[in-house]
């Protein structure tokens, strides 16, 4: 079946610097990817829609220069966080869909992020 | 906007017993699907099973069935003869579907955590 990558599965910096995950679709186009963030013991929340070869379309509240997404070819979208600092640390996970399979969408492994 | 509620932010039910998670939502979509995810503490998301809204018939997968209720937006999610492997966060997710197979992302409940006793 379908699968979605996501790198690196946990990360630790220093506050300050910018980290970048990554999110791949291994078997499928994706068109489309969407970018989720997730605090301790709260539910997933959206923060963004990825467009390949267009911009992100990003969720009220998610500062687009502050998490930057770049989906530059079909399988691939990159969230960057920017200048990151304690209050970004939460959990990071993509989700793509195969349109053509009429599939639900489908989770990468997430991104335990975790700024000093 | 599209809303997911789930009433219960945690059950404990005994090994092989059954059990039934609700989930409530609000939309003005018409095409739409309707999933329950389990999410153990590894944070994998898991899905458990989906419902497409204009299929009258309820979802069933193995020991895991829905009671879809369109006219009342309901979509509980029952586990039969429950095993300690089901212990987990379980939450109940929407996405509206558009013609041509494109799909907003998901919008989620707060989520339930179930926990299967010996």
């Amino acid at each position: 079946g379908a699968v979605v990558s996501q790198h690196p599965s946990w990360v630790i910096c220093k506050s300050g610097t910018s980290v970048k995950i990554e999110c791949r679709s291994l078997d499928f186009q994706a068109t489309t990817m969407f970018w989720y963030r997730q605090f301790p013991k709260q539910s997933l929340m959206l923060m963004a829609t990825s467009n390949e070869g267009s911009k992100a379309t990003y969720e009220q509240g998610v500062e687009k220069d502050k998490f930057l997404i770049n989906h530059a070819s079909l399988t691939l979208s990159t969230l960057t966080v920017t200048s990151a600092h304690p209050e970004d640390s939460s959990f990071y996970i993509c989700s793509a869909r195969d349109p053509l399979a009429n599939q639900p969408q489908h989770f990468g492994d997430g991104t335990r992020l975790s700024i000093l | 906007a599209q809303t997911v509620t789930q009433s219960q932010p945690e059950m404990s039910v005994q090994e092989a017993e059954t059990v039934t998670l609700s989930c409530t939502y609000d939309t003005s979509e018409n095409n739409y699907y309707l999933f329950w995810y389990k999410q153990p503490p590894s944070r994998q998301m898991i899905l458990v099973i989906r419902q497409e809204a204009y299929k009258q018939q309820n979802a069933t997968e193995n020991r895991f069935s829905v009671n879809f209720q369109k006219a009342a937006k309901s979509f509980s999610l029952k586990i039969s003869d429950s095993q300690l492997g089901d212990t987990a966060m379980y939450f109940c997710a929407f996405m509206i579907l558009y013609s041509g197979g494109g799909a907003d992302g998901l919008t989620f409940g707060k989520g339930t955590h179930l926990i299967i006793q010996p």
